[in-house]
């Protein structure tokens, strides 16, 4: 099962920011937090991850709680194109593990 | 190639029939994994190789499933037997390595996907 709980769905508006939240409260310490998107039929592409730190790409920013049993992963101007389904993962770092993918959050971004 | 290639795009079959899914990883990657994913749902993870060795099969629904990998890159998942349910998309993604030095490296590249229709 996945370890994480994702709302099934949010709207946002063209231009604005996407604020996706993701809870993790059983993470252990070794886990982390990685997050995907699926547009439509395509396959999930990996987007960001990060262990305790707040990261950010080109593509978005990872905030991560202290405590990291939650995180948001941030789209700062959202587009029509970022309509997709958002995965959120942890995953364990000192070993090798399988992948488990959750439901996500179906993200529609409004015109 | 450039990416992850998986083959044959799309697969109709009749039930009771056996079929053979094909993954060509990305060269040099070292992790590959299967999922299978349902219209709507997310992907639901089935097996995983690290070079030739299957590492985990616990999501292999039952013994009529089976993955390969023997030389390290190619890899084919096999249904046996197959019936209506095993209608899915099936996925392939692979990753540079596993593990590096205790942290997770890279992310997963998936393929198009197998589109399995069992009649």
């Amino acid at each position: 099962d996945a370890k994480t709980t994702q709302p099934t769905s949010m709207d946002c508006a063209e231009g604005r920011a996407a604020n996706l939240p993701c809870n993790h409260s059983t993470i252990s310490g070794n886990e982390y937090v990685y997050w995907y998107r699926q547009i439509h039929s395509q396959g999930p592409q990996y987007i960001i991850h990060g262990l305790k730190n707040n990261e950010t790409n080109e593509m978005a920013s990872l905030i991560i709680t202290e405590d990291r049993k939650s995180s948001t992963l941030i789209l700062p101007h959202a587009t029509l194109r970022d309509t997709a389904v958002y995965y959120c993962i942890v995953r364990v770092a000192n070993r090798d593990d399988k992948i488990i993918f959750g439901k996500g959050t179906r993200l529609h971004i409004l015109p | 190639g450039a990416g992850v290639s998986q083959s044959p795009r799309y697969k109709v079959t009749k039930r009771g029939q056996d079929v053979a899914l094909r993954c060509d990883p990305i060269s040099g990657h070292v992790s590959l994994y299967w999922y299978r994913q349902a219209l709507g749902q997310g992907p639901e993870f089935l097996t995983y190789f690290n070079y030739e060795a299957q590492q985990d099969k616990s999501g292999l629904p039952n013994d009529r499933f089976s993955a390969e990998r023997p030389e390290g890159s190619i890899s084919t998942l096999t249904i046996q037997r197959t019936e209506q349910r095993d209608s899915a998309m099936y996925r392939c993604a692979s990753s540079l390595d596993g593990i590096s030095g205790g942290f997770p490296t890279g992310e997963l590249f998936f393929g198009e996907g197998s589109r399995l229709t069992v009649l």
